[in-house]
């Protein structure tokens, strides 16, 4: 079983539609939680970043961590064309330094 | 500002060649981490620096060695590599967990 699991789509949207994105984890010692966004060929986005269970949310993002089931989510609201992209999922412990682990990545595709 | 340059952007080298891969970041934080992703596949981590010193080394072949010569640059010196080493090599600094990655550099082993 992998550490992080994460559904690699393709997930194809209507342009306004919401856009419900997940991943599951194994290890109950994670304590950070991420989501970035990944354009092609080009380097990972921090988009939302939190490390407690509940919701947080900026612009059209919300991102949901429930520790209890090991489960995390982002939400896009309003999705538009310019949000296709790939959805990373990332969970990280303290070891002396940071270590990071990253789900396999959902891409999107929002039509217009 | 939450850039992290890189250099070089492009990087072709043969299996004999010595090249080396520049990062830096001017934002103050305390580590520093190499990634290597192939096409469609996650971000694998590689290396952590934290404060300077090597805290984290993920297994990585002898061929790759990284060097921190202050806090806000970060080397990755390459030898010998093979093919397979082809792949993107993305740099990325944090102060606490979330990490700020640079471009990249694509690279190709012939």
């Amino acid at each position: 079983q992998k550490e992080v699991e994460q559904d690699p789509g393709p997930l194809s949207v209507p342009e306004g539609a919401i856009v419900s994105l997940n991943c599951t984890y194994s290890n109950s010692a994670f304590q950070y939680f991420m989501w970035y966004r990944q354009y092609s060929r080009k380097g990972p986005e921090l988009l939302m970043y939190t490390y407690s269970s509940g919701n947080k949310e900026d612009g059209r993002f919300t991102a949901q961590v429930d520790k209890s089931s090991k489960y995390i989510s982002l939400f896009i609201r309003d999705s538009q064309p310019s949000d296709s992209a790939t959805y990373l999922c990332a969970m990280s412990l303290n070891t002396g330094g940071f270590k990071t682990i990253f789900g396999a990545g959902t891409r999107l595709f929002v039509k217009a | 500002d939450t850039e992290v340059t890189q250099t070089p952007k492009h990087l072709v080298m043969g299996m004999t060649n010595k090249k080396s891969l520049k990062c830096e970041q001017h934002m103050g934080h305390r580590a520093m981490y190499w990634y290597k992703q192939k096409a469609k596949k996650p971000p694998e981590l590689m290396f952590v620096y934290s404060y300077e010193k090597l805290s984290i080394n993920e297994s990585v072949p002898s061929r790759f060695s990284p060097e921190c010569p202050n806090s806000s640059l970060l080397n990755l010196h390459l030898h010998a590599l093979q093919p397979e080493d082809s792949a993107l090599y993305l740099c990325a600094s944090s102060q606490g967990s979330e990490q700020y990655f640079g471009p990249g550099t694509r690279l190709t082993v012939t």
